[in-house]
């Protein structure tokens, strides 16, 4: 799986839209971004994931630029409760019977959203 | 959406003493899950693959025989710290992969050992 690089941490004010970017210089063709979030003393969640287009769910939108390099996770109002460390992570599919591996979390990017 | 149950929260036991963590899956069936550690202000760290009905596959510096993993069916993986020590302390988390739903976490279990 290709290595990402975040920030370690950032600040967002409150209902502000926060930007948080990746870089995944050695992505593979068939390797899709993922975004994770822990927030404190809990398990990771889950928030979205592409491959080359564009994406949007109910919690955020994924930006990867057209050469695949790098993305942005965009919260689009954030609110206290968004305060966590989130996790860029770039994984290629795999078969979901027998083989499967363990997700691999780099450090991540500590997110302070300030009231 | 899938769902991964883990029990119990939190735990505090005396050195030498086992403890064992549960894992469940909700309201998918799982072939495979997986057992992360976590020690404060640190990223989360894959220790062993849990396969059902065979042996976990231990990542390289876990000890196998201190982390047994027990995947007896498709929806309950248990990891059992044998003879715990103090530096053994730390936040366990498991995963479960479902198709369509990616890897699901629980919530985790916050092992003290005194």
């Amino acid at each position: 799986d290709a290595k990402t690089t975040q920030p370690p941490s950032m600040d967002c004010a409150e209902g502000r839209a926060a930007n948080l970017p990746c870089n995944h210089s050695t992505i593979s063709g068939n390797e899709y971004v993922y975004w994770y979030r822990q927030i404190h003393s809990q398990g990771p969640q889950y928030i979205i994931h592409g491959l080359k287009n564009n994406e949007t769910n109910e919690m955020a939108s994924l930006i990867i630029t057209e050469d695949r390099k790098s993305s942005t996770l965009i919260l689009p109002h954030a609110t206290l409760r968004d305060t966590a460390v989130y996790y860029c992570i770039v994984r290629g599919q795999r078969n979901s019977g027998g083989g499967a591996d363990g997700l691999t979390f780099g450090k991540g990017t500590h997110l302070i959203i300030q009231p | 959406g899938a769902v991964v149950s883990q029990h119990p929260s939190r735990v505090i036991c005396k050195s030498g003493t086992s403890v064992k963590i549960e894992c469940r899956s909700l309201d998918f069936q799982a072939t495979t899950m997986f057992w992360y550690r976590q020690f404060p202000k640190q990223s989360l760290m894959l220790m062993a693959t849990s396969n059902e009905g065979s042996k976990a596959t231990y990542e390289q510096g876990v000890e196998k025989d201190k982390f047994l993993i027990n995947h007896a069916s498709l929806t309950l993986s248990t990891l059992t710290v044998t003879s715990a020590h103090p530096e053994d302390s730390s936040f366990y988390i498991c995963s479960a992969r479902s198709a369509g739903y990616g890897y699901t976490f629980g919530s985790g279990t916050r092992l003290t050992v005194v």
